[in-house]
């Protein structure tokens, strides 16, 4: 049964990077089928997708954020990362990691979701 | 940039009842690029419903998918105490994702 764990640290300061890594278990990444990916939610808020990445390295960015974010993978690791850069408060937000399909889209497997908050 | 309008904000219903929830794009796109997902309170959302009708592993029939191009439904023939929760949909457009602000269905 595939596992997603987000690690990073829970509290970054205004205008520096954000960084989390999503170690996926019971399943590898280096998949055809799928590629992964990250969605936030603020406090009391809805969903907002970041972007996601293939295992080939092949990214896809939502325009709300393409300026200042990174996805990158590694393979060897089953592991993905999501960088932020010049984070605010409105960055706050509980980070998921996930699985997404391709042909029919959808993304079918979360990670538990970890809080970061950004404050001085 | 096809912008999703789910309505009502909120639902008032007791078990038993028919909970239909609407999804509104801003602009045609195929229902094949439609999903929804149930977050309940402190958990990461679970995938229900993909192109539009198809339901995901273990989503029990009383969830149903409806619709195309820019006006879209989820039912839940009868609820259960369960499905008292947020329901998202989202659409894929041009290789980017994006959700609705969500339906939360509540208990009247």
């Amino acid at each position: 049964q595939l596992q997603l764990q987000e690690s990073g640290p829970g509290l970054v300061k205004p205008s520096e990077t954000l960084s989390l890594t999503c170690s996926a278990s019971g399943g590898s990444i280096a998949t055809t089928t799928h590629y992964w990916g990250w969605i936030r939610q603020p406090p009391g808020k809805g969903l907002e997708w970041i972007g996601a990445i293939a295992s080939s390295g092949g990214t896809y960015y939502s325009p709300s954020v393409k300026t200042r974010v990174t996805i990158s993978v590694d393979t060897s690791k089953n592991q993905f990362s999501l960088l932020l850069r010049s984070v605010t408060d409105a960055d706050t937000a509980v980070y998921y990691c996930a699985r997404h399909v391709y042909g029919l889209p959808r993304i079918d497997f979360w990670g538990q979701g970890t809080l970061v908050t950004v404050s001085s | 940039e096809i912008v999703l309008t789910q309505s009502p904000g909120t639902l008032s219903l007791s078990p038993g009842e028919r909970a239909t929830l609407s999804c509104r794009a801003s602009q045609y796109f195929s229902s094949s690029y439609l999903a929804w997902y149930q977050q309940k309170p402190g958990q990461a959302p679970r995938l229900l419903i993909y192109a539009a009708s198809i339901r995901a592993t273990g989503i029990p029939d009383r969830f149903s998918g409806s619709g195309s191009g820019t006006d879209f439904t989820l039912t839940i023939s009868r609820l259960e105490p369960e499905d008292f929760a947020v329901y998202f949909c989202q659409r894929y457009y041009d290789s980017v994702y994006a959700f609705g602000q969500g339906t939360k269905v509540e208990i009247k």
